[in-house]
């Protein structure tokens, strides 16, 4: 069974451009996950997808960040304008269920640098 | 609020020492879910193990083994007999059921095993 997949693996950008990461998540888990991560620190949440809608997305920084997951299935991050800030790694990760504790799985993750 | 404490940052032992992982958590909720994940140099967190607020009964998986107590809100993990292979970073988290599956990680406790 293949895993979350994401691209690219690595991205480096001058600021104020745009970056877009995809995700794709295990067949068959309607839940799909973004974290950021920061060096040294634990995941953290940005958006989280039930099927196409986004039932939680309290975290993400909606001036400049938006996020997609047509059909159920793939989902697109965005950043536009990037700022150094967003350095950073983003990770993709598709659970089975939405809330009960159902277990994650992670993709490799898209490490931005952004200069 | 929810908070997860991995209280140690870095550890580093000797191949075949045994080694303890601290998390201590904090939630207002009396239904919650904590987890353990691997994060090993690839970078693709791995699902390690789950237990629910209402089970206490201590785990023992092959040289790994998960102590909870609800009592002194932690939930250690000790593994046994360490192998350089066991090198990663290990993040403790928590889902409270309140939260609708946020999960809050923990900074993670980097382990190091020299041979």
């Amino acid at each position: 069974e293949a895993g979350v997949v994401q691209s690219p693996r690595y991205k480096i950008i001058e600021k104020k451009q745009p970056v877009a990461f995809w995700c794709n998540p295990i067949s068959g888990h309607n839940t799909l996950y973004w974290y950021l991560q920061n060096l040294g620190q634990g995941p953290e949440l940005l958006i989280r997808y039930e099927n196409e809608e986004a039932v939680d997305d309290s975290q993400l920084p909606k001036d400049r960040f938006s996020a997609e997951r047509l059909k159920g299935v793939d989902s697109t991050l965005k950043i536009q304008p990037a700022e150094l800030g967003d350095s950073a790694v983003y990770l993709c990760a598709s659970s089975f269920g939405g809330s009960g504790g159902y277990e994650q799985y992670f993709g490799p993750g898209t490490r931005l640098t952004v200069t | 609020a929810q908070k997860v404490t991995q209280a140690q940052t870095e550890i580093s032992v000797v191949e075949k020492e045994d080694v303890t992982l601290d998390c201590v958590y904090e939630t207002r909720d009396t239904t919650y879910y904590l987890f353990w994940y691997k994060q090993p140099p690839s970078g693709e967190l791995v699902f390690l193990i789950r237990r629910n607020s209402f089970d206490e009964q201590n785990e023992i998986s092959g040289r790994y083994s998960w102590n909870f107590q609800k009592s002194t809100s932690s939930f250690n993990f000790t593994i046994t007999a360490s192998q350089v292979v066991d090198s990663a970073v290990y993040f403790c988290a928590l889902e409270s059921y309140s939260s609708a599956s946020k999960i809050i990680f923990g900074s993670g406790t980097r382990l190091s095993i020299r041979p």
